[in-house]
């Protein structure tokens, strides 16, 4: 029940943008996109979310499509500590439980 | 600031044992909390998630179970562990007084648990 898809692997040059895509075609209108990263062996980290504006912090930019169907992060300077899985997930339901699915590896390489 | 501690780190048990995983957030009061478990290479599955003391929702039936005696702690516990009962453990929590977003989900560093 992820209802995201995402690739399974991804390559980018230390130092270029890396641009993570997400499909969920099947969002509702008052879900939120979440993105979490997990670097091997340690806990998810929260990166970003959003409704269906742009958004931008310290460490990522969120682009959502129109129709919300989907989004893609941008890190706009890849270093080799960004190498990590990165997870797309929807909120489902008035509870906040996030579903995640498998992510997309982020290989950084020097 | 809030934060988020689990122990152990690491736990190795013999099948049939018993388990008990804690989870405590500082920080912060009345907060939601979950239990997920990432087996090896897989993505993260939601177990258990708390509104408040005494009160536990289960997502998937298993041979483990949750409690919240106090508002900040969290236990995930089993009678006899199983071979698949093996991975790693994950404890978050969200929402609380604190004027954070109430629907991010913060996570703590996880217990790996092996179980032979």
């Amino acid at each position: 029940d992820a209802k995201t898809t995402q690739p399974t692997s991804m390559d980018c040059a230390e130092g270029r943008a890396a641009n993570l895509p997400c499909n969920h075609s099947t969002i509702s209108g008052n879900e939120y996109v979440y993105w979490y990263r997990q670097i091997h062996s340690q806990g998810p980290q929260y990166i970003i979310h959003g409704l269906k504006n742009n958004e931008t912090n310290e460490m990522a930019s969120l682009i959502i499509t129109e129709d919300r169907k989907s989004s893609t992060l941008i890190l706009p300077h890849a270093t080799l500590r960004d190498t990590a899985v990165y997870y797309c997930i929807v909120r489902v339901g008035n509870f906040n439980k996030f579903y995640f699915g498998s992510g997309t590896k982020l290989n950084v390489k020097p | 600031s809030q934060t988020i501690h689990q122990w152990p780190a690491t736990l190795v048990q013999p099948v049939g044992s018993p388990l008990s995983l804690e989870c405590t957030v500082e920080g912060t009061s009345n907060p939601n909390l979950y239990w997920y478990r990432q087996a090896a290479g897989r993505g993260l599955q939601l177990l258990f998630y708390s509104v408040g003391i005494g009160q536990i929702s289960s997502e998937v039936p298993q041979n483990l179970s949750a409690s919240r005696p106090q508002d900040r702690q969290f236990i995930l516990s089993s009678k006899k562990l199983l071979l698949s009962d093996s991975g790693f453990y994950l404890c978050a929590w969200s929402g609380g007084k604190t004027g954070l977003s109430t629907d991010t989900q913060y996570f703590g560093p996880g217990t790996r648990l092996t179980v032979l």
